[in-house]
């Protein structure tokens, strides 16, 4: 079955440590995206990505960075510099960018930094 | 910039009650809107849609209209059911553009269903 597979599930880890979210879509679609979500305020876009080799920023995108060497792959960095990191990150992607699909989302990585 | 607007929760109700969860939108152009579905520990599923005006978006016994005029797409199920207790965000698309096609979600309301 096609899908969007997102590990680990819960990630633990130390402040001051970067950390790497794995995202991996079977479904060829060319748009992916991360958002990220917190009690009570609904999803929030950290960064999207068109095309291989290509990618914009969202609305929260400092302390992030993300990559798009595949198609199959949308890793999120989370770095040292994002202020607030513990969060559930969920990853996202649709055929493409410039039409109204809906996201299919992956079952997210619970981030918890101490 | 477009936002989307959903009656605060969490809600709770008995089993075979009336649902509604309200949600406004604001965009400049012609959205598309969703309805997604979380359940605990889950990532998002789409529950429905409504890509123009009028349209009704249906799915498990679940509704929504697109209201142009009142700028609205409320959910509405009759009958609800323990297994529908999840998160429900309301959401817009704005397509083309400079927007790339993302999506601008609501708060979340949560939904908790009793036997």
């Amino acid at each position: 079955d096609g899908g969007i597979t997102q590990s680990p599930k819960y990630l633990f880890r130390k402040e001051g440590q970067n950390v790497t979210l794995s995202c991996e879509q079977n479904l060829n679609h060319d748009a992916m995206y991360w958002y990220r979500q917190d009690p009570g305020q609904g999803l929030r876009l950290i960064y999207y990505s068109q095309i291989v080799n290509d990618f914009q920023k969202g609305d929260i995108a400092e302390g992030y960075s993300v990559s798009r060497e595949k198609k199959e792959s949308f890793p999120l960095t989370v770095t040292s510099a994002q202020k607030n990191p513990t969060a559930f990150y969920l990853c996202a992607s649709r055929p493409r960018t410039l039409d109204n699909s809906p996201l299919h989302f992956g079952n997210g990585t619970r981030l918890t930094v101490t | 910039g477009d936002s989307v607007t959903q009656m605060e929760g969490p809600v709770t109700l008995s089993e075979e009650a009336f649902l509604t969860i309200n949600c406004t939108y604001t965009a400049t152009g012609y959205p598309s809107l969703f309805w997604y579905v979380q359940y605990p520990g889950e990532g998002l599923q789409l529950l429905l849609k409504a890509t123009k005006a009028d349209d009704k978006g249906s799915n498990k016994g679940f509704e929504a209209t697109y209201r142009k005029e009142t700028t609205s797409f409320h959910l509405e199920k009759g009958s609800v059911q323990v297994s529908d207790s999840a998160v429900y965000f309301c959401a817009l698309s704005e397509g083309g553009g400079t927007s790339y096609g993302k999506l601008t979600f609501g708060q979340g309301t949560i939904l908790t269903v009793h036997p």
